[in-house]
């Protein structure tokens, strides 16, 4: 099993340009989730599928948008990149939600915006 | 909203020694309290997580403790090893905003350096 795919893994982009960040689980989970990590400012949730057709704003939504595909892959869209958007992004997925089982999390896609 | 309070924000250990990590959080109606391990250039991975109903765990050299009426809860690593080297998270679960729906609280991590 792969377990979470992110794609890409690396990507640079200047101000004001869009990029969608693709993510796919393959374990059948119901809830997916995209955070972004800072230097020290741990992971800050952005946004939450907990079931296929459902999304939610988490702490840091401003300037994201997601799409639930399908119950596999989530994606998450930045509409006009600024450079406050440099940051490594981790999508991850549990099978009941974050408050009661494991959560699984990709590598990671390191995005730079000049 | 649940806040995460983590301390230390890096620790240094030698080899062999005994490595302790503490979080608060603030909202009583938290449950569940992971903790992750990332390794540089990797995604976080769970090493133990805790419930409510249970004051401690243990597996191995890792073992997790908590507190409920102080809100507190903290990470033990006896007999570290260089492969132990790595920032640590502790999360909270609270409820989202969409039904039935939960989501993690992260701490802003802990760098752990074991010396050799």
């Amino acid at each position: 099993n792969a377990g979470v795919t992110q794609t890409p893994k690396f990507q640079v982009l200047k101000t004001g340009q869009s990029m969608t960040l693709q993510c796919a689980q393959d374990m059948n989970h119901n809830s997916m989730y995209w955070y972004r990590q800072d230097p020290g400012m741990g992971l800050r949730l952005i946004y939450y599928s907990a079931s296929e057709g459902t999304t939610d704003k988490g702490e840091v939504p401003n300037g994201y948008n997601v799409s639930r595909l399908n119950k596999r892959e989530f994606s998450l869209r930045l509409e006009s990149a600024a450079p406050s958007q440099t940051s490594v992004y981790f999508c991850a997925s549990s099978s009941q939600g974050l408050g009661n089982t494991e959560a699984f999390f990709g590598q990671g896609t390191r995005l730079t915006v000049v | 909203g649940e806040n995460v309070e983590q301390h230390p924000s890096t620790l240094s250990v030698q080899e062999g020694d005994s490595a302790v990590i503490k979080c608060t959080y603030s909202d009583s109606a938290s449950n569940y309290f992971p903790w992750y391990k990332q390794e540089l250039g990797k995604g976080p991975q769970l090493i133990i997580d805790i419930r409510s109903n249970v004051g401690e765990k243990k597996d191995q050299r890792i073992a997790v403790t908590l507190n409920k009426t102080a809100k507190h809860f903290s990470l033990h690593i006896t007999e570290t090893q260089p492969e132990d080297s790595a920032v640590y998270f502790c999360a909270a679960s609270n409820r989202g905003s969409g039904a039935g729906s939960y989501q993690l609280t992260f701490g802003k991590g802990t760098k752990l350096s074991v010396i050799p």
